[in-house]
């Protein structure tokens, strides 16, 4: 069964430092679907990347960018200079294409607080 | 604008009482979606459906019920069953995902709905 795993529960910076939040998952699909997702205090998660399991390019969008490596399993998430509209939960997901179910299955967050 | 709202954002209820969470789509998605959200656990799927009038079972559907008779709605009961209902519920659509990309299907979201036992 697939599994994702945010092994970081909470992190704390200072503003403009960078952060990595880490993800790993399992599957047993070869073809899948990786999300990160971003809730803030308001409580709806924003959709932020999502990556199919052929495209191990690093994706780069303004201070985020986000690193896949098959080899590892893992699709973690890097914030460049962050700062304090940083601060959120933030979730990595899975969703595979040849089982029966069609819906993400998510980590456990990680909390970000970015301090000015 | 188009988008999901799930009423009511705060819900209280007595133990052995049943409550309806509502979620409402103008987005014109076939797929719908409940997941339950407890602190340091993420988001668990209860229910989803594909198409109106057809739903399956997600991992903690126990204590819990839905219908989808409109392609816009997909209320969730939560029984007095579930044995604890405490927490963060959250409600997401999708679209049709392009052909070939089955499972490629970006979930939108609700802004939630809190419910507390009393």
């Amino acid at each position: 069964a697939q599994k994702v795993t945010q092994a970081q529960t909470e992190i704390s910076v200072v503003e403009k430092e960078d952060v990595t939040l880490d993800c790993v998952y399992e599957t047993r699909d070869t073809t899948y679907y990786l999300f990160w997702y971003k809730q803030p205090p308001s409580g709806e998660l924003v959709f932020l990347i999502r990556r199919n399991s052929f495209d191990e390019q690093n994706e780069i969008s303004g201070r985020y960018s986000w690193n896949f490596q098959k080899s590892t399993s893992s699709f973690n998430f890097t914030i460049t200079a962050s700062q304090v509209v940083d601060s959120a939960v933030y979730f990595c997901a899975l969703s595979e294409v040849y089982t029966g179910r069609r819906a993400l299955t998510f980590g456990s967050g990680t909390r970000l607080q970015v301090q000015p | 604008d188009g988008g999901i709202t799930q009423s009511p954002k705060y819900l209280f209820r007595k133990e052995g009482q049943n409550v309806t969470l509502s979620c409402e789509q103008n987005l014109n998605h076939d797929a719908m979606y409940w997941y339950r959200q407890d602190p340091g656990q993420g988001l668990r799927l209860i229910y989803y459906s594909q198409i109106v009038n057809d739903f399956q079972k997600g991992d903690i559907a126990e204590g819990y019920s839905v219908s989808r008779e409109k392609k816009e709605s997909f209320p969730l009961t939560v029984t007095s069953a579930q044995k604890n209902p405490t927490a963060f519920y959250l409600c997401a659509s999708s679209g049709q995902a392009p052909k070939g990309e089955s499972g490629a299907n970006v979930l939108t979201f609700g802004a939630g709905s809190r419910l507390t036992v009393l």
